[in-house]
């Protein structure tokens, strides 16, 4: 079964440096996500992605993170300028249809740690 | 700012037995769904409840909806080990993101 796939599993970075997270969404989906899970927290919506444009965005995504589909398969999720508060699993996601507006199920990848030291 | 909020957070009981799990808000949600995660893994997707009242049997596993649409539950049937993980529940709400529960850590001890 197809599956979204994650790079890379944990990723460790120093405060005030810049990372990128890939995703690799299943291939016919046409509809991208990033969630994150602060440990020990609930899972958090981030940012909605379709027609190469952002579609919905949460409090949390202000000017420090941003998202590309930079080649049609590869959906990437980049934070500027890390802080503590970064520190968490990175879940992306991607749906057929309008997911969560669509009562669509979202397929998750397995997630990216970052620790932010 | 619409919240789930699930009950119990951890629950730990013997093979075999039932359990219930609930999720309840002051919101409503044009849809439900539970995901299941298991460690290092990602939420993964049980069922999906849309209709006030509905009721939805996945083997072993009943997912009801509230008929107002603001809450849901799962009850478990005869559980076995295997079902042990983090249960989560999601609701949609008319824009692009799910709201999570907090979850409930479910241990089935053979």
């Amino acid at each position: 079964e197809p599956e979204v796939t994650q790079t890379p599993s944990h990723q460790v970075t120093q405060m005030g440096q810049e990372v990128i997270l890939r995703c690799v969404p299943i291939s016919n989906h046409l509809y991208f996500y990033w969630y994150r899970q602060i440990l020990g927290q609930k899972v958090e919506f981030l940012v909605s992605f379709y027609n190469n444009e952002i579609s919905e965005k949460s409090e949390i995504f202000d000017d420090q993170f941003s998202v590309e589909r930079p080649d049609g398969s590869n959906f990437t999720l980049k934070i500027r300028s890390t802080k503590l508060e970064d520190s968490a699993m990175y879940f992306c996601a991607s749906s057929p249809t309008p997911g969560a507006m669509g009562n669509s199920p979202l397929h998750f990848g397995n997630g990216t740690r970052l620790t932010v030291t | 700012t619409q919240l789930l909020e699930q009950s119990p957070q951890f629950l730990s009981i013997q093979e075999g037995e039932n359990l219930t799990v609930y999720c309840n808000s002051s919101s409503v949600f044009s849809s439900l769904q539970w995901y299941r995660q298991e460690p290092g893994e990602g939420p993964v997707l049980l069922v999906t409840v849309v209709t006030g009242g509905e009721v939805k049997k996945l083997k072993r596993l009943t997912f009801q909806f509230g008929d107002a649409r603001k809450d849901s539950s799962l009850h478990i049937t005869a559980a076995q080990p295997g079902d042990t993980g983090l249960y989560l529940c999601a609701g949609a709400g008319g824009s692009e993101k799910l709201v999570f529960g907090k979850g409930t850590k479910l241990t089935v001890n053979p």
